[in-house]
């Protein structure tokens, strides 16, 4: 079974630009949450897809914005892009819920770094 | 909302002897509690986890965490460190089974030979 994967590894873009970065999910997985972890600092939740809709947001702003396929694979846009951006992106999937109790866990790749200059 | 709290950023430590990471939350509800490891260039691998039932939790690579509802604390524990566990590590709480992580800043472990 294959895990989460993420595209590029590394990346570096100056500021204004765009960037793209891609998540594949574990197989069978139907949900993806992104996080951006910044240097010295623990990953912070950017947002979460489940079913090709954002289901959830953290405080992020609207240049961070993100999509989800029919399998499940999702892609994180940031534009115009600033220096405070520079972190790694970490994109976790998790499997159907059990029930609606169940706890799910969260599945994370491997990240990409992005250094913005 | 939930906050976590890491009160060590860097824990040295040298090999074979004990280790406390400690973890402090916030919540107003009920939370799951999570500890990831994170090796270098590496992304987060679930430790161990506490959902519900005993408090004592523990990895298969001899870490141990004990929640403690009153004190609001997850501390982090194992009686004798390798090199190997020359990692950072980061508490989480989550709020049910389906909603965001919410980290804590990190605690970089040291294990010295």
């Amino acid at each position: 079974e294959t895990g989460v994967t993420q595209s590029p590894t590394h990346l570096i873009k100056t500021r204004g630009q765009q960037v793209t970065l891609r998540c594949s999910s574990q197989s069978g997985h139907n949900t993806v949450s992104w996080y951006q972890q910044a240097l010295g600092q623990g990953p912070q939740f950017i947002f979460q897809y489940y079913r090709e809709e954002e289901n959830g947001r953290g405080n992020f702003p609207p240049r961070f914005s993100g999509l989800q396929f029919p399998n499940y694979s999702s892609e994180l846009n940031v534009n115009a892009l600033e220096l405070d951006d520079s972190a790694l992106y970490l994109c976790a999937s998790t499997p159907p819920p059990i029930s609606e109790s169940s706890y799910n866990e969260q599945f994370f790749g491997p990240g990409t770094r992005l250094t913005v200059l | 909302a939930q906050s976590v709290t890491q009160l060590d950023s860097q824990v040295p430590v040298f090999e074979e002897a004990p280790v406390e990471l400690r973890c402090n939350y916030s919540s107003s509800v009920s939370v799951y509690l999570f500890w990831y490891v994170q090796y270098p260039n590496q992304g987060l691998q679930l430790l161990l986890k506490y959902l519900s039932g005993s408090t004592l939790v523990e990895s298969i690579n001899g870490f141990e965490a004990e929640f403690n509802k009153s004190q609001t604390s997850f501390h982090l524990r194992k009686p004798s460190v390798h090199i190997s566990d020359t990692a950072e590590y980061f508490c989480a709480v989550s709020r049910s089974g389906n909603t965001p992580l919410v980290f804590g800043k990190g605690t970089r472990l040291s294990v010295i030979a």
